[in-house]
């Protein structure tokens, strides 16, 4: 069975890092694209970061280029997300999410983690 | 970056009603569009993708339609389990992006 475990949420003043990871099981990890997806408390869902499943290319959305970096460790079968300069906006459920090759819709979620940015 | 739009963004509704949910793209997508229900503190479950594909194990009073620009979400009876908001998205390119959601409410 697909398994996506995020962790490393919690409570980071504004400005503060905090690095996500998303360990996954139950299929070939080296085969997917992986994807981060966020919600803000009461909105809507947010695609946040992607990374190949292949020469591991990144891509970001324009709220959170050049303050987050996405990354992967195929020997841990495991997706990070460093996010540095954190604003209170950036406060939301953090989901994991996978694309076979890098393409198609999100069939599989993580049960997401928390990052609340507040003084 | 492609813009999705939905509409309506809250929907009132009876159990047995039908009801559609509209999503239109900002550019052409082809069919790379999936449908989420998310129900209040749980994780988003694919519907449908590629347009009108229905994911395994969805019920088939749930389908899709649309190509190009614009899709439709349709639910032919609406059951006490469909209440929930409902979120479309594009895959057919980075950055990928959702609608705003409908939250399908009990009238």
């Amino acid at each position: 069975e697909m398994q996506l475990l995020e962790s490393g949420g919690g409570l980071v003043q504004p400005g503060g890092s905090l690095r996500l990871s998303c360990a996954s099981s139950g299929f070939t990890f080296t085969t997917y694209a992986m994807t981060w997806v966020r919600q803000a408390p009461g909105k809507g869902l947010e695609w946040v970061s992607g990374i190949s499943h292949s020469v591991g290319t990144t891509y970001y959305a324009d709220s959170v280029k050049g303050r987050f970096t996405v990354s992967r460790d195929n020997s841990r079968n495991t997706l990070y997300l460093q996010m540095n300069s954190l604003r209170a906006e950036d406060t939301a459920v953090y989901y994991c999410t996978n694309r076979y090759v890098n393409s198609g819709p999100f069939h599989y979620w993580g049960q997401g983690t928390l990052v609340t940015v507040s003084s | 970056d492609i813009q999705m739009t939905q509409s309506p963004s809250t929907l009132s509704a009876s159990v047995g009603d039908r009801v559609t949910i509209t999503c239109r793209a900002s550019q052409s997508i082809s069919s790379w569009l999936a449908w989420y229900q998310q129900k209040p503190g749980k994780v988003p479950k694919l519907l449908i993708y590629k347009a009108s594909s229905l994911e395994s194990g969805v019920p088939s009073r749930f389908s899709g339609s649309g190509s190009g620009t614009e899709f439709t979400l349709t639910i032919s009876s609406l059951q006490p389990d469909d209440f929930a908001t409902y979120y479309c998205q594009q895959y057919d390119g980075y950055p990928l992006t959702f609608g705003g959601g409908t939250k399908v409410e009990i009238k």
